[in-house]
């Protein structure tokens, strides 16, 4: 059952543009969300996180905002570089762990 | 500060075999988490380890199995091997449950 959905796995951007990611999640309980970025033969590493109670958590490029009532969050990173070519996770906090989504491979393009 | 290490960073083995990889958290952290990230798949959970006990499991079956030691570096145990188990397994560890995970870059597990 999978309750954190990303529908786009790929994303094609031109540089300087904005990228926008979309997530999707269930699980009403979740209470914090996060991004996670990774690049090819490394783990994920954190990129922003935003608490239930928020609606928006901005951090130099990078924007998540929240909308509870239709359960989905997106990140919006403005300008896209090219460094920020990698797939991007969401992931769902709950009482028991993080739930992930399939990711979204983004490429930048010169 | 060292990040989470984790060991062997390749593994093959042949179907029926037993599989052990290991990981060690950042020092000061307690809980580890173990995923799998199978090819063209997202992170799926499959054990969370926090202060030395078991906290929760994924939805795998019981020949995945794990332990965390007293000082907190773990063992992911995978039994009778299957072809399907071919994934990359990484660990995180964190401070707290608020704290974000930090991962390893994992284990590359390669069943023939």
């Amino acid at each position: 059952d999978q309750q954190v959905k990303q529908n786009s796995p790929s994303l094609s951007v031109q540089e300087g543009r904005i990228s926008i990611l979309n997530c999707d999640y269930t699980n009403s309980m979740f209470d914090y969300f996060l991004w996670y970025k990774k690049y090819p033969a490394e783990g994920p590493t954190f990129l922003i996180s935003i608490s239930s109670i928020k609606d928006k958590n901005e951090d130099g490029r990078f924007t998540v905002f929240l909308n509870k009532s239709a359960k989905h969050l997106s990140l919006h990173i403005v300008p896209s570089q090219p460094g920020d070519s990698a797939v991007y996770f969401c992931a769902a906090r709950a009482q028991l762990g993080l739930s992930f989504g399939a990711g979204t491979t983004v490429t930048v393009r010169a | 500060e060292a990040g989470v290490t984790q060991s062997p960073t390749h593994l093959i083995k042949t179907r029926g075999q037993q599989a052990t990889l290991r990981c060690s958290p950042i020092s000061g952290h307690t809980s580890v988490y173990w995923y799998q990230q199978a090819l063209g798949l997202g992170l799926q959970f499959l054990l969370w380890y926090d202060e030395g006990e078991e906290r929760n499991r994924g939805n795998f079956p019981p020949r995945f199995s794990g332990r965390q030691f007293p000082n907190y570096s773990s063992e992911l145990n995978v039994n009778a091997l299957e072809l399907e188990d071919s994934a990359l397994y990484l660990c995180a560890s964190s401070r707290d449950s608020i704290d974000p995970l930090h991962f390893g870059n994992g284990t590359r597990l390669t069943v023939t």
